[in-house]
């Protein structure tokens, strides 16, 4: 069973540009949700995304924008790049085991903006 | 004044020790803890969940909360080289929560 995975593995941008991350969740799960990781940092939560639609949204900008597709896939969409935005981008699915969501982490996306 | 502190090291043991890794939190509202273990260049991979103040132990690790100090701690006896990693704590204000708050990670090495 393939865990969350997540593409591409590296971007490197320029600054102004716009950029789309890709993830895929794990079997089962039907919620994404999205974090960056600055170095150093720990995640902070950019948004999640259930049936579609954006359930909760962390504090970032407008800049930043998702989808989720039918088979539960989603995209991170993040527009005029800065250079604040370099990090690490981590989806993780989800699912509720009672009491609790359990979360699981794809690998990242590392972005580099120039 | 972040919402959950941790100290990021990083922190050196000598293998077979017991390591102790903390944070301390300032919103009486969060409800669940978590621990993350994240190796480099990899996503944080969930060790243990806890939601009441106490001990909750699963093989070398051990989860303690306490709510009235808002401090949580992570030991893990018998430390291996594998152990080396950055831990994460991480908290939630409610069950059905998924936002997660997570502490900044402590760098930890377990030196053979």
């Amino acid at each position: 069973d393939a865990g969350v995975t997540q593409s591409p593995t590296h971007l490197i941008k320029t600054r102004g540009q716009q950029v789309t991350l890709r993830c895929s969740p794990k079997s089962g799960h039907d919620t994404v949700s999205w974090y960056q990781q600055a170095l150093g940092q720990g995640p902070q939560f950019i948004f999640q995304y259930y049936e579609e639609e954006e359930r909760q949204r962390g504090n970032f900008p407008d800049r930043f924008s998702g989808h989720q597709f039918p088979n539960y896939s989603s995209e991170l969409n993040v527009n005029a790049l800065l250079l604040g935005d370099s990090a690490l981008y981590l989806c993780a699915s989800s699912f509720f085991r009672d009491p609790v969501y359990e979360q699981y982490f794809g690998p990242g996306t590392r972005l580099t903006v120039t | 004044q972040k919402e959950v502190e941790q100290d990021p090291g990083p922190l050196s043991v000598p293998e077979g020790a017991i390591v102790s890794l903390n944070c301390t939190y300032s919103n009486s509202a969060f409800q669940y803890f978590m621990w993350y273990r994240q190796y480099s260049r990899k996503g944080p991979e969930l060790l243990m969940y806890t939601y009441s103040s106490g001990n909750k132990e699963d093989g070398r690790f051990t989860a303690q909360v306490d709510k009235s100090s808002k401090y949580i701690s992570l030991f893990i006896r018998d430390s291996q080289p594998s152990d080396s990693a950055t831990y994460l704590c991480a908290m939630v204000l409610y069950s059905s929560a998924s936002k997660i708050i997570f502490g900044s990670g402590t760098r930890l090495s377990i030196r053979p």
